[in-house]
């Protein structure tokens, strides 16, 4: 089977940095991707990683290290509108089907 | 216009009732899936299917049914409701990619609530 282990909630102000880490368990593993969910909104995708190593979309960046099953998602210079909940989520071994994480809950406080 | 749509977007039902979640889209991809979001729980995958004769199962796909009447429609079945099942129901799709990530594209979601 797979798991993934997030942290339930993280707060941060406006301006700064924050990093939301992932640590998964999966007999197979094809990449980690990343989801946002704004409150009432449906997931959209953010970013994947496949290989080891820092991927960087603007504001945003996600780490991937195979070998320790970890990734991070960083936010770079919050806005209020980041405050949304962050998924990862593993490709397994069969297919496209992915393993979400229970999700991170980012507050952007002023 | 949204490219995944989903129907109702909200549906209140009683225990023991059937009733059908329904998923269109306009992205012409091979592939859907349906999940359901509980609080904490993050999303967890009923059933997927990766074409029209291709119907598989889930992490949790005890007490649903899906059926794949067309490469654009994919539908959830609940065959006689319980109160456990309350909530939030997405449907998704994805293009098949030999060997390159296939970012997954959500519809607006399903509330749904059993009594």
């Amino acid at each position: 089977g797979q798991s993934l282990e997030q942290p339930s909630e993280v707060t941060a102000v406006e301006g700064a940095i924050v990093q939301i880490n992932c640590t998964y368990q999966t007999s197979g593993f094809y990449g980690l991707s990343w989801y946002q969910q704004h409150d009432g909104g449906a997931p959209t995708f953010l970013s994947y990683n496949a290989l080891d190593g820092l991927e960087e979309t603007g504001r945003f960046s996600s780490f991937l290290s195979r070998s320790d099953s970890y990734g991070y998602l960083l936010l770079q210079e919050l806005q209020m509108k980041d405050s949304a909940s962050y998924f990862c989520a593993v490709r397994g071994s069969a297919g496209n089907m992915l393993t979400f994480g229970g999700g991170t809950r980012l507050m952007v406080k002023p | 216009d949204a490219d995944v749509t989903q129907t109702p977007r909200n549906r209140i039902t009683k225990t023991g009732k059937r009733i059908m979640l329904e998923c269109s889209q306009t992205k012409g991809h091979d592939r859907m899936y349906w999940y359901r979001q509980d609080p904490g729980l993050g999303l967890r995958l009923i059933y997927y299917s990766f074409d029209v004769k291709d119907i598989n199962k889930g992490e949790i796909s005890d007490g649903y049914s899906v059926s794949r009447q067309a490469q654009a429609k994919f539908s959830l079945s609940l065959e006689s409701a319980i109160p456990n099942q309350t909530a939030l129901y997405f449907c998704a799709t994805s293009e098949r990619l030999a060997g390159i990530q296939e970012t997954q594209y959500f519809g607006p979601g399903t509330r749904l609530l059993v009594l």
